[in-house]
């Protein structure tokens, strides 16, 4: 399974739009590029996913560079019930089956 | 949709002792995964099923441990003779495969601590 980078945490604060990378410079033309989610004392939850073209839905934003080396997924307005885990995997779709990594965790300051 | 449902939510258990999660997935999906989670990392991959049929099993996954989708709906994790390395977050997630990006949507999880 190709791999992806992401930063350890990230701080936003409330209100103000968010960008979180993911470099995935491995990937293969077939890996989706997916967005889960994970806060405190739940299970993961699907963000958002796409291939080759930006993404949009009621969640949030997905930006893929043009080479698909990279993406960032663009929360427009954070609020506090969005401070999470965020993980960014690549799936070529075969199995459904995810692999997770360390993830960015996201703070939002009052 | 009820989502995907896992009993119980916690689980205090005894080295050496067996014990048994369930998981109840959402009703029309027909892929069910479980995964591990220790404190501070993401999710590791340990099996899933298709139907009834357990396609995949990670090396993480122990002859101590064993899963069953008996009739294709719910599915149980054993885990013999816990050791306390055993003690992490167990999840199940659920999906309804297609062509390509499925999503998976997962149950809030079984702790289990192995005293």
């Amino acid at each position: 399974d190709a791999k992806t980078t992401q930063p350890n945490s990230m701080e936003s604060n409330e209100e103000e739009p968010v960008h979180l990378p993911c470099n995935h410079s491995t990937i293969s033309g077939t890996d989706y590029i997916h967005w889960y989610r994970q806060l405190p004392s739940q299970g993961p939850e699907y963000v958002i996913h796409g291939l080759t073209s930006n993404v949009n839905n009621r969640m949030a934003s997905l930006a893929i560079a043009e080479d698909r080396k990279s993406s960032t997924l663009i929360l427009h307005r954070a609020t506090l019930r969005d401070a999470a885990v965020y993980y960014c995997i690549l799936s070529s779709g075969n199995t459904g089956k995810l692999i997770f990594g360390q993830g960015t965790t996201l703070q939002v300051k009052p | 949709d009820t989502g995907v449902s896992q009993d119980p939510r916690h689980k205090i258990t005894k080295r050496g002792q067996n014990v048994t999660f369930r998981c109840d997935p959402i009703s029309e999906h027909n892929r069910l995964y479980w995964y591990r989670q220790t404190l501070g990392q993401g999710p590791e991959f340990l099996t899933y099923f298709q139907n009834e049929a357990q396609l995949e099993k990670s090396r993480l996954l122990s002859d101590r441990f064993s899963a069953e989708r008996p009739k294709g709906s719910f599915s149980t994790l054993e885990i013999q003779r816990t050791e306390q390395g055993d003690s992490a977050m167990y999840l199940c997630a659920s999906s309804l495969q297609q062509m390509a990006n499925e999503k998976l949507f997962f149950g809030s999880g079984t702790q289990l601590s192995v005293l």
